[in-house]
């Protein structure tokens, strides 16, 4: 199975901060790569799909870049509803898997 | 509009097994596949499978092969997920979802989940 692994675990930042979380793959994705928000309780929301296309109706705040091993899902300017937890997906061989999640909190 | 409806939450013992539905509306059901994604209390999202729900065929999670049965009913527009021999590890949110027009597996829109308790 690939094994995704997202850095950092919590991240402490304020509104209008600039952050990035990076998500790296035990071996070649490609850009098979999606990027989603997740709010406690609720089911997760796609920001990014192949690894740096922005979704239908998300914020253009939010950019996603990388191939291959190494991605970065970059938050321009931080937003109050932009507080939750955010995981990556590899979709390019199954098992799909997921990274163990960021929790981006409020310094 | 497009949405993904599932069944309730279910409390089941030991050695049972749960089928989840997942009601599709607002959209061509056989156009797109159904995936289901688990995530069990303060862990990450699991991926266990997927029907075409156009021509049936499935893939599932090697981890819940054997245990799992992903199947459809098109005139009803609804995904099922059966999950047997349930054990505590199971215990889990259940989610349907279904991918992007063009895209394998990038899911933007999902169902809101269905608890599953697994307990003695």
């Amino acid at each position: 199975d690939i094994q995704m692994t997202q850095s950092p675990s919590t991240l402490s930042a304020s509104v209008g901060d600039r952050v990035t979380i990076t998500c790296r793959a035990s071996q070649s994705i490609s850009s098979w790569l999606a990027w989603y928000q997740q709010k406690p309780g609720k089911a997760p929301n796609l920001l990014i799909y192949k690894a740096s296309s922005l979704e239908s109706g998300v914020p253009s705040r939010f950019s996603g870049s990388g191939s291959g091993t190494e991605f970065t899902l970059t938050v321009s300017s931080l937003q109050p509803d932009d507080f939750a937890t955010y995981y990556c997906q590899q979709y390019n061989s199954y098992p799909y898997t997921f990274g163990q999640g960021t929790k981006l909190e409020i310094k | 509009q497009v949405q993904l409806v599932q069944s309730g939450a279910e409390v089941k013992k030991p050695g049972a097994s749960v089928k989840v539905s997942c009601k599709a509306s607002g959209y061509t059901f056989t156009t797109y596949a159904i995936h289901w994604v688990r995530q069990a209390p303060g862990q990450r999202l699991e991926w266990m499978g997927w029907i075409n729900s156009g021509n049936d065929n499935t893939e599932y999670s090697q981890k819940f092969q054997g245990r799992v049965t992903i199947t459809r009913d098109t005139s009803a527009t609804t995904g099922y997920m059966e999950l047997s021999s349930l054990r505590s590890e199971d215990t889990a949110v259940y989610y349907c979802a279904r991918p992007r027009y063009g895209d394998s597996a990038a899911f933007d829109i999902w169902g809101q989940g269905t608890m599953v308790t697994v307990s003695s």
